[in-house]
C-alpha cells in the first residue's frame, strides 16, 4: 500500500493558461474524489468517480473545471483558462466501497498558484 | 444541505492540558463522522471516526463520541503533547452526499 499520490506537488502558472493535475489512488480503491482547499478553510468537495464513472459533477466550481478517470485507475483534474481565484490546494482521496470501513485516504495535494 | 461547524482557532494550550475541540453538524439521515488531522507540511490523515449514534472513536489518546441528540462530535484528549500541534478538521459523510463535508479546521498549538 503506497498511499494516494499526486503530481505535481506544486504548479505555478500564469492567468489564462490551462493546467492538469494527476492523482493515483490506492490500488484496490474503486472510488476517487477531488477536493479544493483554500487558505484557512476546510477541503471543499468537487467531484467523484466510481471506477471510471463520474457520479457527481454538479459541485465542480465552473465549466472551466473537468475531471476524468478513463480506465478506472488514475484520474486527472483540468482547469482551463486559470484565474487568480483558482489558487488553492487541490486534494485527491480514494476509498474502497464495499470494503471494511468508510474511510477516504488523502494524497499530499497539488498546490496551484496562478499569477 | 450538510454543514459542519467547529470552534475557531487558534487554540493554545500548555503540554499535559486537557483538550476539547467542539464540532456540531447538520445533515439529513445518518451521517458518518470523522476527525482528520493535518500536521505541518503533511497531508490530511484520518484520526478517528464513528459511524452511528453513541459510537466512540478513539486513536492516539484522542476520543470523540457521536451524539445524535445534540448533533455533536467533540474531540477530546486528556493530556496533550507538543507533537499534537496541528490543524484538526471535523467532517461528515452521507446524509445524501458521498463527498466529505468539512469544517473550517481548528489550529491547535501546544506549548512546552
Amino acid at each position: 500500500d503506497t498511499g494516494v499520490s499526486q503530481d505535481p506537488r506544486h504548479k505555478i502558472t500564469k492567468r489564462g493558461q490551462n493546467v492538469t493535475f494527476r492523482c493515483d489512488p490506492i490500488s484496490e480503491h474503486n472510488r476517487l474524489y477531488w477536493y479544493r482547499q483554500t487558505l484557512g478553510q476546510g477541503p471543499e468537495f468537487l467531484t467523484y468517480f466510481q471506477n471510471e464513472a463520474q457520479l457527481e459533477k454538479s459541485r465542480l466550481l465552473s465549466d472551466r473545471f473537468s475531471a476524468e478517470r478513463p480506465k478506472g485507475s488514475f484520474s486527472t483534474l483540468e482547469i482551463q483558462r486559470t484565474e487568480q481565484g483558482d489558487s488553492a490546494m487541490y486534494l485527491c482521496a480514494s476509498k474502497n466501497v464495499g470494503g471494511p470501513g468508510d474511510t477516504q485516504y488523502f494524497g499530499p495535494g497539488t498546490r496551484l498558484t496562478v499569477l | 444541505g450538510n454543514s459542519v461547524t467547529q470552534m475557531e482557532g487558534p487554540v493554545t494550550l500548555s503540554e499535559e492540558a486537557f483538550l476539547t475541540i467542539n464540532c456540531t453538524y447538520t445533515a439529513t439521515g445518518y451521517p458518518s463522522l470523522f476527525w482528520y488531522v493535518q500536521y505541518p507540511g503533511e497531508g490530511l490523515q484520518l484520526l478517528l471516526k464513528a459511524t452511528k449514534a453513541d459510537d466512540k472513536g478513539s486513536n492516539k489518546g484522542f476520543e470523540a463520541t457521536y451524539r445524535k441528540e445534540t448533533t455533536s462530535f467533540h474531540l477530546e484528549k486528556g493530556s496533550v503533547q507538543v507533537s499534537d500541534s496541528a490543524v484538526y478538521f471535523c467532517a461528515l459523510s452521507g446524509g445524501g452526499a458521498d463527498g466529505l463535508t468539512f469544517g473550517k479546521g481548528t489550529h491547535l498549538i501546544i506549548q512546552p
